[in-house]
């Protein structure tokens, strides 16, 4: 089955260098995806990664270790606009849609 | 690119009436769409998933009956929520996919408040 693990809340300093962690358990993996959603909004799409490794997009990055079933998103130079529910979701079994966890609420404050 | 569209944004119905919300995505043939809802301060819980011309397959605990959804083209999904009741209130979200990767296109949401 599926099972995704995040912290629930993070509180961080603007500047600051935030790691939201992900633990996951699927018994087939098709890629880890990280959203970002503003109070009322819908999600926006952060990363995927389906590969190993550290992929960085700006002050954004997201790591992936398929053999340990864990990912972190990574947030530098923080800033207030920042303050988000940051999502992390994998592919169900079928590989027909993505199941969210229950999401990091980050504050940042200056 | 990549957008997609949902209305009403926001819905207040009296308890017992129906409410249609259109999903639409405008510049891409979305081949599935997806509509979730959430809580406040909650995750999005996914309900039902829908491929053109097909019928839904709704998750475990969700009410086929209840949530009626019809995705009559490649670029519009509706999702109507039948009788509805207080505890239906919700922030209801539809995403779409083109079908050529899992990445979702999420729409800005309706909020409905059942009175």
């Amino acid at each position: 089955g599926q099972n995704i693990d995040q912290p629930t809340e993070m509180t961080a300093t603007e500047g600051a260098i935030v790691q939201i962690n992900c633990t996951y358990q699927t018994s087939g993996f098709n890629g880890l995806f990280w959203y970002q959603q503003h109070a009322g909004e819908a999600p926006t799409f952060l990363s995927y990664n389906v590969l190993d490794g550290l992929e960085e997009k700006g002050r954004f990055s997201s790591f992936l270790s398929r053999s340990k079933g864990y990912s972190y998103l990574l947030l530098k130079e923080l800033q207030m606009k920042d303050s988000a529910s940051y999502l992390c979701a994998d592919v169900n079994q079928a590989g027909t849609a993505l199941i969210f966890g229950k999401g990091t609420t980050l504050s940042v404050s200056s | 690119g990549a957008v997609v569209s949902q209305h009403p944004s926001r819905v207040i119905c009296k308890s017992g009436t129906s409410v249609k919300i259109e999903c639409r995505s405008l510049d891409f043939q979305a081949t599935t769409m997806f509509w979730y809802r959430q809580f406040p301060k909650k995750s999005l819980m996914l309900m039902a998933t829908s491929n053109e011309g097909s019928k839904a397959t709704y998750e475990q605990g969700v009410e086929k009956d209840k949530f009626l959804i019809n995705h009559a083209s490649l670029t519009l999904s509706t999702l109507t929520v039948t009788s509805a009741h207080p505890e239906d209130s919700s922030f209801y979200i539809c995403s779409a996919s083109g079908g050529g990767d899992y990445e979702q296109y999420f729409g800005p949401g309706t909020r409905l408040t059942v009175t």
